[in-house]
């Protein structure tokens, strides 16, 4: 079955660490992309990338970096510079980008940090 | 930056009742996404409208987009409890990026 996984489900780490969560699909999609998801505040974007080895800063992307080497892998590093870690990532993959293709998600980590 | 303001914010409905979610944007609307969370999960895509006037249908959930409003509307007909989670609608007039609404809870009591 084609999909995307996000692993591991649950995260917990110590202020100060850097934490790499994981996202892969077997969808062939060209674009790649992490959100954020607090109460109350919806879906913010992190990074996106378009094509492998290119990634583009969104909306938040302070304290956090990805990598791009594969065109099925995308991670993301929270970095000890994220002064408000705590959240639930998302990852989602589309064909290309653009308003014609939707977006699919996978089922996201949920990172404590304390 | 786009921005999509979804009304109610909550949603409390009793079994077989109908509802409506309705997002509004802040910019001229080109097409619009609606999925569905339940919590602690990803999203499941729900429908895509891209043309003013256009209206989809499945299963029991009608989505309608209004350019001219530039506001969508999702309606539940006959509302199940399988009906219940967070209803998120997005949209991307830039090319790039993509926006999300709030999101609307949903609870449906059996």
């Amino acid at each position: 079955d084609g999909g995307i996984t996000q692993s591991p489900k649950y995260l917990f780490r110590k202020e100060g660490q850097n934490v790499t969560l994981s996202c892969e699909q077997n969808l062939n999609h060209d674009a790649m992309y992490w959100y954020r998801q607090d109460p109350g505040q919806g879906l913010r974007l992190i990074y996106y990338s378009q094509i492998v080895n290119d990634f583009q800063k969104g909306d938040i992307a302070e304290g956090y970096s990805v990598s791009r080497e594969k065109k099925e892998s995308f991670p993301l590093t929270v970095t000890s510079a994220q002064k408000n870690p705590t959240a639930f990532y998302l990852c989602a993959s589309s064909i290309g980008t653009g308003r014609h293709y939707e977006q699919y998600f996978g089922p996201g980590t949920r990172l404590t940090v304390t | 930056s786009q921005e999509l303001e979804q009304s109610p914010q909550s949603l409390i409905v009793q079994e077989g009742k109908n509802l409506t979610i309705n997002c509004t944007s802040s910019k001229t609307l080109y097409g619009l996404y609606w999925y569905k969370q339940k919590y602690g999960e990803g999203l499941i895509f729900l429908m895509m409208l891209q043309k003013g006037g256009e209206e989809k249908s499945h299963e029991k959930i009608t989505a309608k987009l209004d350019e001219k409003k530039q506001q969508s509307s999702l309606h539940i007909t006959a509302s199940q409890p399988s009906h219940a989670g967070i209803y998120l609608c997005g949209a991307d007039n830039t090319g790039n990026q993509f926006y999300f609404g709030t999101g609307t809870s949903l609870t449906v009591i059996p």
